[in-house]
């Protein structure tokens, strides 16, 4: 069973606050995600990092930034929320072995209202 | 334009029968794919792989098969059950590379 976690699981707030996705993973992995799916889309990767230090922006834009400080912990902040920022936010980590599937962690549901 | 495409966005199937989840995809560099299995408002959970070196891929009661020349994988669950119930992600990715391209999913109901 994979362990990462991500808080809050679901979060309401208003337009232009700023706000911080936990994501947090035990496996040690060096490779870290994060991707943003609506209902009914494909996941689609914001953005990656394959260790501490590093981080790279993913395939769609996104106003969001994230931060890599130690290996285990792989935060995503929104400096000024809007509606269009509505969505689910999706954690994920994998290994070193070339086919190593990536594991998710639960999710946070974001509303701006 | 998406690469991967999972044309069929639900399914349902009576307990016991085999469900049969299909996907195809266009990047011909992609060798390595991926069946994920998502609840209401959890993260996805992987399933079943395959390498574009095999064709077939089986655990338990899911098969996965590949046929590269059609671009098109799938995936079998026989004997289905109610706990299968879900929406089914296929996924493809260059070995090597950090991106995974995900399909839009099929929900999958099985009748008890």
């Amino acid at each position: 069973e994979a362990d990462i976690y991500q808080t809050p699981r679901y979060l309401v707030i208003g337009t232009g606050k700023k706000i911080t996705l936990e994501c947090s993973q035990t496996m040690g992995h060096d490779k870290m995600y994060w991707y943003q799916q609506d209902p009914g889309m494909e996941l689609h990767l914001i953005h990656y990092s394959y260790g501490v230090n590093s981080t790279e922006k993913g395939d769609l834009s996104s106003e969001s930034t994230v931060s890599r400080i130690r290996t285990e912990h792989f935060p995503l902040t929104l400096e000024s929320a809007r509606p269009s920022h509505t969505s689910q936010y999706l954690c994920a980590s994998r290994g070193d072995y070339i086919y190593n599937e990536q594991f998710f962690g639960p999710g946070t549901r974001l509303t701006v209202l | 334009d998406q690469q991967v495409k999972q044309n069929s966005p639900s399914l349902s199937v009576q307990e016991g029968r085999i469900s049969i989840l299909n996907c195809d995809y266009t990047n011909s560099m992609f060798d390595y794919f991926l069946w994920y299995k998502k609840y209401p408002a959890e993260g996805p959970t992987f399933l079943i792989s395959i390498s574009s070196i095999k064709d077939k891929n089986e655990d338990g009661r899911f098969t996965v098969f590949l046929n590269k020349s059609a671009k098109h994988l799938s995936l079998h669950i026989v004997p289905s059950q109610p706990g299968d119930s879900a929406v089914y992600f296929c996924a493809a990715s260059v070995t090597g590379a950090n991106n995974l391209f995900f399909g839009t999913g099929t929900r999958l109901t099985v009748i008890p």
